[in-house]
């Protein structure tokens, strides 16, 4: 089985500051897929970023990247020029490829508070 | 498109009362999951299901079942609920497993139990 850990229950940042939440994960899999999340007030989990294992370059999306360390198990989320619509709970989450009884594995999840 | 959507969306039941969590997509997917997601915590997988007639226990499968008789819906039940059952439960849905089908999750349904 897989684990996945995010050491920072909360952070707080200025408008308009780079933030980098951290997330560390421990599998005995060679391939699989990283994840982050967001989950707003609302509830809804909205999918903010992907990795596959085997691609060593960092997934980028707009302001949202990401710096994978498959030998340390590491997968932190970066993100620059934050705002106010970025306070959320933030979600790593770990999937393996191929078949079995699993979907997504996650964290205890990051509180990103927004400061204006 | 509605996507994924539950019902109810909130729901408070007596210890030992039973109800069923209803899930239903409309994008055709045949990977369906149930999570549960309780306070301070990530989400935990209860059951998924791989297309009609097939499912199968995630990490957290006792106290519930599931059914999946159509590739649109998968309802989740509870048999004799209990003060642990309270959370909030998220259904979600993927065309397959692969890194670029996206979860997509429905908007939760927060149960109570007292």
């Amino acid at each position: 089985a897989q684990t996945v850990t995010q050491s920072q229950p909360e952070m707080s940042v200025q408008e308009a500051e780079t933030v980098t939440l951290s997330c560390t994960y421990d599998t005995s899999e060679s391939n699989y897929y990283l994840f982050w999340y967001k989950q707003p007030p609302s509830r809804q989990m909205i999918l903010v970023i992907r990795q596959e294992a085997y691609k060593q370059q960092n997934a980028t999306e707009n302001r949202f990247s990401v710096n994978f360390q498959k030998a340390a198990k590491s997968f932190s989320l970066k993100i620059s020029d934050s705002q106010l619509g970025d306070t959320a709970m933030y979600f790593c989450a770990f999937m393996k490829v191929g078949g079995g009884a699993d979907g997504l594995t996650f964290g205890k999840g990051t509180h990103l508070i927004i400061q204006p | 498109n509605a996507g994924v959507t539950q019902t109810p969306k909130f729901r408070i039941l007596k210890i030992g009362q039973s109800m069923t969590l209803q899930c239903t997509q409309d994008m055709n997917h045949n990977y369906m999951y149930w999570y549960r997601q309780d306070p301070g915590m990530g989400l935990k997988l209860i059951y998924y299901s791989v297309g009609a007639g097939i499912t199968d226990k995630g990490e957290v499968p006792n106290g519930y079942n599931v059914s999946r008789s159509t590739t649109e819906d998968f309802p989740l039940r509870l048999e004799l609920a209990a003060p642990s059952q309270t959370s909030v439960y998220f259904c979600a849905s993927s065309p397959s497993r692969g890194l670029t089908d996206t979860q997509y999750f429905g908007p939760g349904t927060r149960l109570t139990v007292l």
